[in-house]
């Protein structure tokens, strides 16, 4: 079955520390793989996204992740957290070709002042 | 560009009432997809629409459930009678193609509270 699983429901790091949300899939085609961020009463932001290539991808706001293939895995990550990163974030997967898009349930990230 | 336009931000009804939610996409985006977000379930995929053409409506939940595009700058998703459980926040989101290639762009959704 297709899926996406985001394990940490919610995070919580101090500003200025370095940051990990995971993301695992599963899924029958090549994954394209995406991270969103969905601020407070707002729609979802694209953060970056991986279709091929270069298997550490870089982002908006200084985000980054690694596709790791044998690992079903998508990580995002920031090496210092700015209290505006204080979000919901999102992976989703798709396949080339096609509307759908998987969404995991989201990781809400808490930064401490 | 404003944006994807979503009204209203906020819908408080009772059961067996109609609700129309509204959305306005990108200029020049082709295809447009109405989601629902609820902490059950997380972001699900009710329609998908395409040049103003419903091509997978699989995810709508129920016959109460309907969406129309009547052009390229307009979409309405109606729930008609509304349950509690609907309850939920309804996202449209607009993209310049049909597949994942293209980056969905979200408005800031409708909240949705059926008493």
């Amino acid at each position: 079955a297709q899926s996406v699983t985001q394990p940490d429901i919610h995070i919580t790091v101090s500003e200025g520390a370095s940051l990990e949300l995971r993301c695992n899939y599963s899924y029958g085609a090549t994954p394209y793989l995406f991270w969103y961020v969905q601020s407070p009463g707002q729609g979802l932001q694209l953060l970056l996204k991986y279709f091929s290539g270069d298997t550490l991808v870089q982002g908006i706001k200084g985000f980054e992740a690694e596709f790791k293939r044998s690992q079903s895995s998508f990580n995002l990550r920031k090496p210092s957290v700015h209290w505006s990163d204080a979000a919901e974030y999102f992976c989703a997967v798709g396949a080339r070709g096609t509307y759908k898009y998987i969404f995991g349930t989201g990781t809400r990230l808490k930064v401490l002042a | 560009d404003a944006g994807v336009i979503q009204s209203p931000r906020h819908e408080v009804t009772e059961m067996g009432q109609e609700v129309t939610l509204r959305c306005k996409p990108i200029s020049g985006h082709n295809s447009l997809f109405w989601y629902r977000q609820t902490m059950m379930r997380g972001l699900e995929l009710l329609i998908y629409f395409n040049n103003n053409v419903p091509i997978d409506d699989s995810g709508m939940p129920e016959d109460r459930f309907s969406a129309k595009m009547p052009n390229a700058s307009f979409s309405t998703l109606k729930i008609q009678p509304s349950e509690p459980r609907d309850s939920a926040v309804y996202f449209c989101a607009s993209s310049l193609g049909g597949d994942t290639n293209e980056k969905l762009f979200f408005g800031s959704g409708t909240q949705l509270s059926v008493l």
